[in-house]
């Protein structure tokens, strides 16, 4: 099992400024991914981090508005660039080990952006 | 491609009475099948997964799930619900590329 350490758990913003959240997994882990969780809502994909790589972004998520930065096998950060009151959302990373193994997630960002 | 439907976005169940949340799935690559769990205000924890073997899988807090091929289904039953129960629960498949395919989930409402 992993154990993912996410933060920050939550912050205010002000719109028109950048928040970087940051994963550490207790160890090493072949996959991480940022999702984005609107409230009462189910997950929905950003992007994968590739250690070593640029992330690879779903359709609807753009590197200039969410740049991601994955250093290691253990680590990695979700920044979320010039905000609006639209980006107000529970933010969460997530590891994966292999193709037959569950995911494993940290304890989400709660970010609002007034 | 794969995709995962929960049939039923809230099942509302008296407290002690059992309970089944219903996960229908499509794959074309091997299935791999998780029910998750989230809290209120917390990340999602694994409840229970099927990747090969007995079809009935036993996860924590006593539920367990049941994987039917012919169905293409992955339901979560438990047979006596506790308040703590109350949660949001999402089923999930094993898609490319390592990611997964979620549902929209279900919120189970505990009655007293």
């Amino acid at each position: 099992s992993a154990v993912i350490s996410q933060k920050p758990s939550r912050d205010i913003c002000q719109r028109g400024t950048s928040l970087t959240i940051q994963c550490q997994v207790d160890s090493q882990v072949t996959m991480m991914f940022w999702y984005r969780q609107q409230p009462g809502q189910s997950l929905t994909l950003i992007a994968t981090a590739n250690q070593g790589s640029e992330a690879t972004y779903e359709s609807g998520f753009v590197i200039d508005k969410f740049p991601i930065s994955r250093p290691n096998l253990t680590f990695s950060t979700l920044t979320v660039s010039n905000m609006s009151p639209e980006d107000s959302s529970i933010y969460l990373c997530s590891a994966r080990q292999t193709m037959n193994t569950e995911a494993f997630f940290g304890q989400g960002t709660r970010l609002t952006v007034v | 491609a794969q995709s995962v439907t929960q049939l039923d976005s809230q099942v509302p169940v008296f407290e002690e009475a059992p309970v089944e949340l219903r996960c229908n799935y499509s794959s074309s690559v091997s299935v791999y099948l998780f029910w998750y769990v989230q809290y209120p205000n917390q990340g999602l924890q694994l409840l229970l997964k099927y990747l090969s073997g007995s079809t009935l899988v036993k996860g924590i807090n006593g539920f367990e799930a049941e994987f039917n091929k012919s169905q293409t289904s992955f339901h979560l039953r438990k047979p006596s619900v506790h308040i703590s129960d109350t949660a949001e629960y999402f089923c999930a498949v094993a898609g490319s590329n390592y990611q997964l395919i979620w549902g929209a989930g279900t919120k189970l409402i505990i009655k007293p």
